[in-house]
């Protein structure tokens, strides 16, 4: 166990549809990061929050957008979803933000 | 641009050698380099880090290299095991981007 509690581990959808994805950092770590992982391919950034605010912004669609709340978990949601935004999401958290990456076990969103 | 890179998509050794995954960075403003493992399923799990100012560091059965002149990073593992099948990944950070930017990841598969 990473620390990092990600939640569903598994979701499955239609497209069209809007789903929310839930991640709780490590204890203490005040930065929360989302990335995209599609089949077999590397992890793609998609947007950093520190201590409830956004800090940085990477390939994250409009249709996605993500937020910080006052006891640090984080939340993805993800609207009109299409087959294409199928993958494994994964969040992590850091001390401060910029060292100690620490990754959750991450959620399988699958479109149909 | 952002580019972390990788030499090979897929490593076979026999259970026993050594093996060397290596990883091209292109950011010479990059100030920490971090390995990752990430089996079947599974978050990325670390293995190993290292900032700028070394060139080598070592772990458990691990140790990674970092030739800043060439931009080029590398993580050996000594007397490879069964468990050490996975994805390896390196990733790079700099001050000011907020962010892990990954490579595409060396698949690694063990021999019998």
């Amino acid at each position: 166990d990473s620390g990092v509690t990600q939640t569903p581990k598994h979701l499955i959808t239609a497209t069209g549809q809007r789903v929310t994805l839930r991640c709780s950092p490590r204890s203490g770590d005040l930065s929360v990061y989302w990335y995209q992982q599609s089949l077999d391919q590397g992890l793609q950034f998609l947007i950093q929050y520190y201590n409830g605010e956004e800090r940085a912004k990477g390939n994250i669609l409009e249709r996605f957008s993500a937020q910080q709340f006052p006891d640090l978990h984080s939340e993805l949601n993800l609207s009109s979803l299409e087959l294409g935004d199928s993958a494994l999401y994964f969040c992590a958290s850091s001390p401060q933000g910029d060292y100690g990456y620490t990754f959750g076990s991450g959620t399988r969103l699958t479109v149909v | 641009g952002e580019s972390v890179g990788l030499h090979l998509p897929t490593l076979s050794v026999q259970e026993g050698d050594n093996s060397i995954i290596n990883c091209a960075y292109s950011n010479s403003a990059s100030d920490y380099f971090i390995w990752y493992k990430q089996e079947s399923g599974k978050g990325p799990q670390f293995i190993i880090d290292i900032r700028s100012n070394m060139d080598k560091r070592q772990g458990q059965r691990v140790t990674v290299l970092l030739n800043k002149t060439v931009k080029h990073l590398s993580l050996q593992i000594a007397a490879t095991q069964p468990g050490d099948s996975a994805v390896y990944f390196c990733a790079e950070n700099y001050r000011g981007a907020q962010k892990l930017v990954f490579g595409q990841g060396t698949r690694l598969t063990i021999n019998p």
